[in-house]
């Protein structure tokens, strides 16, 4: 069986402090997919990386960045300098390799994050 | 273009009404995906079509109906719901890769309320 767990529940950090919100995840296939989502106020989910299991380099895309390791099943995604606009909560999911042409995700409880200014 | 269209954004029905949720996208995806989110929970999958089949049906009770009349649009037809199935549903598309798990993009989501 699948499953992610994000062990913080809610984090609360000062506008320009630097946050990383923790997933680790459990699964049994060898090729698998990580994904993360941001969920703001407003409800709509934002598609922000995918990664697959043969990929651990990490990535960086402006502000954020990925940290992929297989060896501890964690995909930590940390935000510099954080900024209010970051304040929502952000989900991480799993998913493993299509079969039959249908995915499906496994999401983490989600992580709650308030930047105060 | 990255956008899922979902109407009406706010829905208040009664138990014995009968309404429906619109999605639609224009990304070509051949995926499409009902999910159900009740406050301060992450998504839960309900529904998935691949190349307007349905897929997956996660045993929702069947007062919930999809209905993927091309492959731009996913309905869900409600009947006879009860208040605990108030809640933000989500539609989302996604590419149709045999061999991989694309990203899936998501729609803003109705906000159902039942009396």
């Amino acid at each position: 069986a699948q499953k992610v767990t994000q062990a913080q529940t809610e984090i609360s950090v000062v506008e320009k402090e630097d946050v990383t919100l923790d997933c680790v995840y459990e699964t049994r296939d060898t090729t698998y997919y990580l994904f993360w989502y941001k969920q703001p106020p407003s409800g709509e989910l934002v598609f922000l990386i995918r990664r697959n299991s043969f990929d651990e380099q990490n990535e960086i895309s402006g502000r954020y960045s990925w940290n992929f390791q297989k060896s501890t099943s964690s995909f930590n995604f940390t935000i510099t300098a954080s900024q209010v606009v970051d304040s929502a909560v952000y989900f991480c999911a799993l998913s493993g390799l299509t079969q039959g042409g249908s995915e499906k995700l496994v999401f983490g409880k989600g992580t709650k994050l308030t930047v105060n200014p | 273009d990255t956008e899922v269209t979902q109407t009406p954004k706010h829905l208040v029905m009664g138990m014995t009404n009968k309404k429906s949720l619109k999605c639609e996208q224009h990304m070509g995806h051949r995926a499409m995906y009902w999910y159900k989110q009740k406050a301060k929970k992450p998504p839960e999958l309900m529904f998935v079509y691949s190349y307007e089949k349905l897929s997956i049906n996660e045993s929702v009770p069947s007062r919930f109906s999809p209905e993927c009349p091309n492959s731009s649009l996913l309905n869900l037809h409600l009947h006879a719901l009860q208040p605990e199935d108030s809640a933000l549903y989500l539609c989302a598309s996604s590419q149709r890769v045999t061999s991989e798990a694309a990203e899936q993009y998501f729609g803003p989501g109705t906000r159902l309320t039942v009396t």
